[in-house]
């Protein structure tokens, strides 16, 4: 595709819920990046992909989140037994790897209530 | 682990206008790279301007421009004749070498432009 999408848009939930948030990257890139964007705040990092590994994941706050790339391109970020501070939006990134800019979709806007 | 830190959450300009607006980092590393993205409600972030560590001539791109004083660790974005258009959330952003494009973004200036 044209840009980075990211589905759904917006995304309401249950507390306790399990969700997914997808990202489409650009066609051809190989890196893929999910940030998490509180209220108020900047982006904070939270799992790098190098095609279909995670090649570092050291930002996921616990083991209720968890991403997976199968294939090196759609990349899909789950929340186990969703919280309210879990509400965010969730930003995903990507680029042709190596030091070169990072191109960011809309983001998916999840609220736990 | 690097830090950045942006210390005026909002700022305001009169269209035409040039405006300033601040970003300090902490590192101990000597190469990396730093960018401001811009923000608007679509939720997106754009990336405005880049500057590498190692080049000591500050990054233009048309009305934007920066002032990086590494010894400071000071990364200001200057922007001139502004427009009603800029107006958004910017972030200033730290990205170490070897690290993918993995960023460190401060908390970001809403800017507002007035008419």
């Amino acid at each position: 595709g044209a840009g980075v999408s990211q589905t759904p848009s917006n995304k309401v939930t249950e507390k306790g819920k399990y969700v997914e948030l997808r990202c489409d990257p650009i066609s051809g890139h190989t890196a893929l990046y999910w940030y998490r964007q509180s209220l108020g705040q900047g982006p904070e990092f939270l799992i790098y992909f190098q095609g279909t590994g995670a090649a570092d994941d050291s930002g996921l706050p616990n083991d209720r989140f968890f991403a997976v790339r199968p294939e090196g391109s759609v990349s899909t970020l789950k929340i186990q037994r969703t919280e309210r501070g879990d509400s965010a939006v969730y930003l995903c990134a990507s680029s042709p790897g190596g030091a070169t800019e990072a191109f960011f979709g809309q983001g998916t806007r999840l609220t736990v209530v | 682990a690097q830090t950045v830190t942006q210390s005026q959450p909002e700022m305001s300009v009169q269209e035409a206008e040039t405006v300033t607006l601040s970003c300090t980092y902490d590192t101990s590393e000597s190469d990396y790279y730093l960018f401001w993205y811009k923000q608007p409600p679509s939720r997106q972030m754009i990336l405005v301007i880049r500057q590498e560590a190692y080049k000591q001539q500050n990054a233009t791109e048309n009305r934007f421009s920066v002032n990086f004083q590494k010894a400071a660790k000071s990364f200001s974005l200057k922007i001139s004749d502004s427009q009603l258009g800029d107006a958004a959330m910017y972030f200033c952003a730290y990205r170490s070498p070897g690290a993918g494009n993995m960023l460190t973004f401060g908390g970001g200036t809403r800017l507002m432009v007035k008419p």
